[in-house]
C-alpha cells in the first residue's frame, strides 16, 4: 500500500542552525511533491512544490530537494529562528482524484 | 490564491446529534476536499467534493456518516452525523485552483470538534 513517513519524534534545535527534515513514500510514483507548514490550531499552509525532474528547489531560507530514486524529499530550513517552531508536513498527490496524502509530519522546535 | 472561511471555528456537542460544518471560498473553485485530523495525526481525505455531482469518499468514510452538499463553485457544507466521541477531530476543507496542474493545496482554518 502507499505510504509517506516522516520522522514522528520532534526535532529541537538551537537558533541559527539548520533544520533538516525527512520525506520517505513507497508505492508511489509522484509527478511532484509538496511541502506544507502547520500551527497550532490552523490549517496546513503551502510552503515549496517541488516536481520530479527538479533536484532541488530554494526559497529564501528553504530548501528541498527530491531523489526520486531513494524515493525521498529532504527539507532544510538554515539559519532557522523560534518562529520556524511548528509541524511541518509533506504530501504527495493522491492518484487520480487531485487530493493530496500528507505524511504524519515533524515537529519543529527551534530553542533561542 | 485562495482565501477559505470555515464555520464553525469550534464546537462541543452531545453524542448522537449532527454538525453541519460550512465551508466558504472567495473564488469559484471546481474541486473541495475535505479531510479530518484527529489529535496528533496527520490530514486523512474524507471525500472530494465536485460541484453538480455527488461526493466521492474515501474508504473508510460513507455517505449516512458524512453527508456534502456542493450546491455551488464557491461553498460546501459537511455534516458529521449521529455523534460519538470518537468522531473528535479537527475537520478541513481545502481546495485547489487549478487541478492537475500540480498547484498548491489552500486550507480552512478548521473546526475542533469535541463530542462528549
Amino acid at each position: 500500500s502507499q505510504k509517506i513517513e516522516q520522522n514522528s519524534e520532534a526535532l529541537n534545535i538551537q537558533e541559527g542552525k539548520t533544520a533538516t527534515l525527512t520525506c520517505n513514500y513507497t508505492n508511489y510514483s509522484p509527478a511532484y511533491l509538496q511541502w506544507y507548514r502547520q500551527d497550532p490550531g490552523r490549517g496546513p499552509v503551502f510552503l515549496l512544490l517541488i516536481r520530479e525532474n527538479e533536484k532541488e528547489k530554494r526559497k529564501e531560507r528553504l530548501k528541498v530537494t527530491f531523489d526520486t530514486t531513494l524515493k525521498q524529499s529532504l527539507f532544510h530550513i538554515t539559519a532557522s529562528q523560534p518562529a520556524d517552531s511548528a509541524t511541518y508536513l509533506c504530501a504527495l498527490e493522491n492518484a487520480g482524484r487531485r487530493a493530496l496524502t500528507f505524511g504524519s509530519g515533524t515537529r519543529l522546535q527551534v530553542q533561542p | 490564491s485562495a482565501v477559505i472561511s470555515q464555520k464553525p471555528s469550534r464546537d462541543i456537542c452531545q453524542r448522537g446529534t449532527s454538525l453541519t460544518i460550512q465551508c466558504q471560498v472567495d473564488s469559484q473553485v471546481t474541486m473541495m476536499f475535505w479531510y479530518r485530523q484527529q489529535p496528533g495525526q496527520s490530514l486523512t481525505l474524507i471525500a472530494t467534493a465536485n460541484q453538480g455531482s455527488e461526493a466521492t469518499y474515501e474508504s473508510g468514510f460513507v455517505i449516512d456518516k458524512f453527508p456534502i452538499s456542493r450546491p455551488n463553485l464557491t461553498f460546501s457544507t459537511l455534516t458529521v452525523s449521529n455523534m460519538s466521541p470518537e468522531d473528535s477531530s479537527i475537520y478541513l476543507c481545502s481546495v485547489t485552483l487549478t487541478p492537475g496542474m500540480n498547484t498548491e493545496a489552500f486550507f480552512g482554518q478548521g473546526t475542533r470538534l469535541t463530542v462528549v
